[in-house]
């Protein structure tokens, strides 16, 4: 039981490239989530998806776009980065949105923008 | 528009001794809390919850109490050990809705 992976750990772009980020998680969950933490501040959602094939914007989800084609994988895109996208980006699944339902959280991916 | 706060960036506490961390927040709307704690280069893990109907919830050496009329809520840590040293944040959050939100977290580190 791996719960939730993401991919890469650790990448450095140029200003105006694009990527993806990979969130896979093996336990089910509906609930799909992807933040993003900035020094000094909480975590920040971005974007999240209520399951396979939906998916909803978040706090800050300007430059972002994402995809959920599986209910396992959520799927995080900058379609052109900027220094400001510079952050540590955490995928997070859920069972559900009734209370107390924790999130579970991936490693994280180290996203330098130059 | 901040909703939850955690004043105190950093906390430094002995081993053996209580380690106390304070949550502000201002939207009554909120019927759960819970406590996520984070490792450097690793992703939150979940802590402990509290729900609105209680004032304490305790797990070990973790307890949660929650004054809802002063919309605080605190985490202590008894006794503290330096596996705890760590970022902890609290996460408030309404049933029913996809939104957690997280406080800025407070660093505790427990000295051996």
């Amino acid at each position: 039981n791996a719960g939730v992976t993401q991919t890469p750990k650790f990448r450095v772009l140029k200003t105006g490239q694009s990527m993806t980020l990979l969130c896979a998680q093996d336990m089910n969950h509906e609930y799909m989530y992807w933040y993003r933490q900035d020094p000094g501040m909480g975590l920040r959602l971005i974007h999240y998806s209520v399951g396979e094939g939906t998916t909803a914007k978040g706090e800050v989800p300007d430059g972002y776009n994402v995809s959920r084609l599986k209910k396992q994988n959520f799927l995080l895109g900058l379609e052109s980065a900027a220094p400001s996208q510079t952050s540590v980006y955490f995928c997070a699944s859920s069972l559900g949105l009734a209370g107390g339902n924790e999130q579970f959280f991936g490693p994280g991916t180290r996203l330098t923008v130059l | 528009d901040q909703q939850v706060k955690q004043n105190s960036p950093s906390l430094s506490v002995q081993e053996g001794r209580i380690s106390i961390l304070n949550c502000d927040y201002t939207n009554s709307m909120f019927d759960y809390f819970l406590w996520y704690k984070k490792y450097p280069a690793e992703g939150p893990t979940f802590l402990i919850s509290i729900s609105s109907i209680k004032d304490k919830n305790e797990d070990g050496r973790f307890t949660v109490f929650l004054n809802k009329s002063a919309k605080h809520l605190s985490l202590h840590i008894v006794p503290s050990q330096p596996g705890d040293s760590a970022v902890y944040f609290c996460a408030p959050y309404t049933s029913g809705t996809y939104k957690y939100i997280f406080g800025t977290g407070t660093r505790l580190k427990v000295l051996a």
